[in-house]
């Protein structure tokens, strides 16, 4: 099975421009959830979206955006990009919310992508 | 205010120690404390997961110890070995299967198990 695929790996951006980050999570998890990892701050949860709906969000400015598609693939934008927005932005999908389904908890992250604002 | 503290920062060890890692917790309404283990360049990956019911859970040489009177909970890694060299993360979360994915965690510490 193939685990959490996130495009681009790697993305060089100036500030003031906008970026769009996507994420494929494993075949049949339809819930996806999005942090922000930076050496000063660690492990930041940004949001959470299950069936095409935001259910969670993180204490982040209105700046940092997302959305999930029909095929439970997601999306996050981040505009007006700021030099503290340099991290690596992690995806995770979970089997949470599938009825029948033994939710463990454990969430499954792709590799991240990681952003350089200069 | 929902923080978990995470101690040590950075953690040497030889190979076939003992690697002793902890967090405290401050939101009493948590019920979920998972450990995940990150490799550089690699996503962080679920390690073992305790809820407070149960004061211990070990899973090979990986044991979480908790103590919910102290809201502290640790990991314990026997018979380290050097692949064992990774950042280890505690995490929490309030209320999983209403809130969904929502971890808060800690600060991380870097394990170096020497050979």
């Amino acid at each position: 099975k193939a685990g959490v695929t996130q495009t681009p790996r790697y993305l060089i951006k100036t500030r003031g421009q906008q970026v769009t980050l996507s994420c494929s999570p494993i075949s049949g998890h339809r819930s996806v959830s999005w942090y922000q990892q930076t050496p000063g701050q660690g492990l930041q949860f940004l949001f959470e979206y299950f069936s095409e709906t935001q259910r969670n969000k993180g204490n982040f400015p209105g700046r940092f955006s997302g959305r999930q598609f029909s095929n439970s693939r997601s999306e996050m934008n981040v505009s007006t990009l700021e030099l503290g927005d340099s991290a690596l932005y992690l995806c995770a999908s979970s089997l949470w919310g599938l009825a029948g389904e033994r939710n463990t908890g454990e969430l499954f992250f792709g590799e991240g992508s990681r952003l350089t604002v200069l | 205010q929902q923080q978990v503290k995470q101690s040590p920062q950075s953690l040497i060890v030889q190979k076939g120690g003992i690697s002793i890692i902890n967090c405290a917790y401050e939101n009493t309404a948590f019920d979920y404390f998972p450990w995940y283990q990150q490799f550089p360049g690699k996503g962080p990956a679920l390690l073992i997961a305790i809820r407070p019911d149960v004061s211990e859970k070990k899973e090979g040489r990986f044991t979480i110890s908790f103590n919910k009177s102290a809201k502290q909970f640790s990991l314990h890694i026997m018979d380290s070995q050097p692949g064992d060299s990774a950042t280890y993360f505690c995490a929490a979360s309030r209320g999983w299967e209403t809130s969904g994915s929502r971890l808060t965690f800690g600060e991380g510490t870097q394990l170096t198990v020497n050979p």
